[in-house]
């Protein structure tokens, strides 16, 4: 069975400064990967997504994340953070097979501060 | 082009009532999830309809049922509604004819609160 797993429940960093997401995956076979945020009150939002290839891959709002195979990780990244991304940010695995069911991590909920 | 659109956005049940709320697709999407989201279990898959058939299923009881029409609409009910109903449910809708796409484009949402 697919899980993920997202470690940090809260963040908060400042404004300007860089972001790391964490996200750690179980599943069998390669997996297709995928970030989403939500805004409060809102639905969610792709940022970027994972199917193969290159495994650093580029998203929406100069979002970005690394598929490591061997740490099963895959991390979203945002060099300089505007006060705009504070949201809740969710990593999820899908998987060929299983439709469009996807399995989401708990969140991360990030607080920018001024 | 119009995004994912859900009714009622707000809707207050007692125990004991049922409930449907529905869902259209962006145009063109023939692939409509549902999903529940509640602070203590997160985002859960309930179910998938692709071309009005189901195509997955979460593990829900059967008291949760959906269905999709020819026009790809779809509608969720959920009969003999308890208190741990209480949710946001999510609609989303998929592109392409496959049998995957990932890219999942999500509506607000709707609120139930069971009382």
């Amino acid at each position: 069975a697919q899980s993920v797993t997202q470690p940090d429940i809260h963040i908060t960093v400042s404004e300007g400064a860089s972001l790391e997401l964490r996200c750690n995956y179980s599943y069998g076979a390669t997996p297709y990967l995928f970030w989403y945020v939500q805004s409060p009150g809102q639905g969610l939002q792709l940022l970027l997504k994972y199917f193969s290839g290159d495994t650093l891959v580029q998203g929406i709002k100069g979002f970005e994340a690394e598929f490591k195979r061997s740490q099963s990780s895959f991390n979203l990244r945002k060099p300089s953070v505007h006060w705009s991304d504070a949201a809740e940010y969710f990593c999820a695995v899908g998987a060929q097979a299983a439709g469009n069911k996807l399995t989401f991590g708990g969140g991360t909920r990030v607080l920018v501060k001024p | 082009k119009a995004g994912v659109t859900q009714t009622p956005r707000y809707l207050i049940k007692t125990r004991g009532q049922q409930v449907t709320l529905s869902c259209s697709p962006i145009s063109g999407h023939r692939s409509v999830s549902w999903y529940q989201q509640t602070p203590g279990q997160g985002l859960q898959f309930l179910f998938e309809y692709f071309s009005e058939t189901q195509r997955n299923k979460g593990n829900f009881p059967g008291r949760f049922s959906g269905r999709q029409f020819s026009n790809s609409r779809s509608e969720m009910n959920v009969s003999t509604l308890e208190l741990g109903d209480s949710a946001l449910y999510l609609c989303a809708s998929s592109p392409g004819q496959g049998a995957f796409s990932g890219e999942l484009f999500f509506g607000e949402g709707s609120r139930l609160t069971v009382l």
